[in-house]
Order: structure tokens, then sequence, then C-alpha cells
């Protein structure tokens, strides 16, 4: 079975200019999630998705992030514009179905972003 | 102070030495993971706890609800599981909050 994919594994752009991450979970998974991972540090949540809907965007930068997932299965991340501080991984996790007690995240290989 | 706190930050040890990393928390959570991730960044999910104890291998995970407390061991380590292992606890509210990781590094 294919495991979380991302897309592009790498990108490095100027600052100001916008960029766009695509993921697609792992089929089957209603639940997505979208992870910016700085250097020595764990991963941040960016959004959650339950099925179509972001059931929890509170800690995405709602002036240059936004996110859809439009069907309820791939989901794009864009930044625009992109700022120097935005350089870091951006991973992409599915789960199914969130239990009482959580579900486990199966995490894609992530896209490491480098703004110049 | 974060919510989840992980020790030690840095671990070396040699080949074959049993491995305890530690992970408490200061909220209340529904469920707790572990996560490994290896250089070049890909994360693998180890393990999911909300009592007890599970064991995979040479990995072992308990956690301690009412102490706040999880505990990674790896028994006969190996170089290849150098790796950064992440705890992780989903508080009632539905949010996951991160540590900062346990850098392993095994020798040989």
């Amino acid at each position: 079975e294919a495991g979380v994919v991302q897309s592009p594994r790498y990108k490095i752009i100027e600052k100001k200019q916008p960029v766009a991450f695509w993921c697609n979970p792992i089929s089957g998974h209603n639940t997505l999630y979208w992870y910016r991972q700085n250097l020595g540090q764990g991963p941040e949540l960016l959004i959650r998705y339950e099925n179509e809907e972001a059931v929890d965007d509170s800690q995405l930068p709602k002036d240059r992030f936004s996110a859809e997932r439009l069907k309820g299965v791939d989901s794009t991340l864009k930044i625009q514009p992109a700022e120097l501080g935005d350089s870091a991984v951006y991973l992409c996790a599915s789960s199914f179905n969130r239990g009482l007690d959580g579900e486990t995240q199966y995490f894609g290989p992530g896209t490491r972003l480098l703004v110049l | 102070k974060n919510e989840v706190e992980q020790s030690p930050q840095n671990l070396t040890a040699q080949e074959g030495e049993f491995i305890t990393i530690n992970c408490s928390y200061s909220v209340g959570i529904s469920a707790l993971h572990w996560l490994q991730q290896h250089p070049g960044g890909g994360i693998v999910s180890l393990f999911m706890l909300s009592s007890g104890k599970k064991k995979h291998g040479r990995l072992i995970a308990t956690i301690n609800i009412q102490e706040k407390h999880s505990s990674l061991h790896i028994t006969a380590s190996h170089p290849r599981d150098s790796a950064v292992y992440i705890c992780a606890a989903m508080n009632r509210d539905d949010k996951i909050i991160f540590g900062k990781g346990t850098r392993l590094h095994i020798l040989p």
C-alpha cells in the first residue's frame, strides 16, 4: 500500500514569491494534517482536516498561508508571499477515523522549503 | 515551560546498550504518540498509547497516566536505531503537542 505522498520534495524560492505544496494521503484516511518543522524542533501543527472540513486551523498564519482539501482527498498548502522565516520542512500526515483515544498518524516524506 | 518535555535531548550509546527516553507532560491527554525521525526527515509513528505498555520488537513504550510520564525503551540497541525520537501528546481539546525530540546516536 502506498504511503502518504508529498510533492515537491525540495523547493527553493526567493522571498515574496508564492509556493504550493501538495499531499496525497493514504487511501481511505479521512483525517489529514499539515505540519511545519523547523530545524532541531518538533513538528508544529498548521491545520487539520476531517474529510474536506478544516476542523483546526488555529495555528495557521492566515495572513499568508492557505490550505484546501477539495473532495476530502488531496490537499494543497500555499504560502503567498513567502518570507525568509518560512524556510522549514512541511510535513503532511493522514489517519483514519478519529477515535476517542486518538489514532496513528502516517507521515509523508515532507517538502523541504528554502526561502532566499 | 513546554507542555511536553523530553529527556535527554541528546544521547550517545554503544551498540547493545539498553536505551531509555523519557517524556513528561503537564496537560490532560487522550493519547500519547512516540515518533521516530531519521536523518533526511522521514517520520514513522512507533506507538500510540493511552494507558499501560506496548511492545514491538525491540521497542517498548510505557505510560503512567497518574504521573503524566511516558518512556520509550530500546533493547539491544543498534546503529540503525540512530534517529530523533519525538514524544507527542494529544490533549483533551484534540490538539497535538510535540516535544522537541531526543537525538539518539548508537555507536557500532
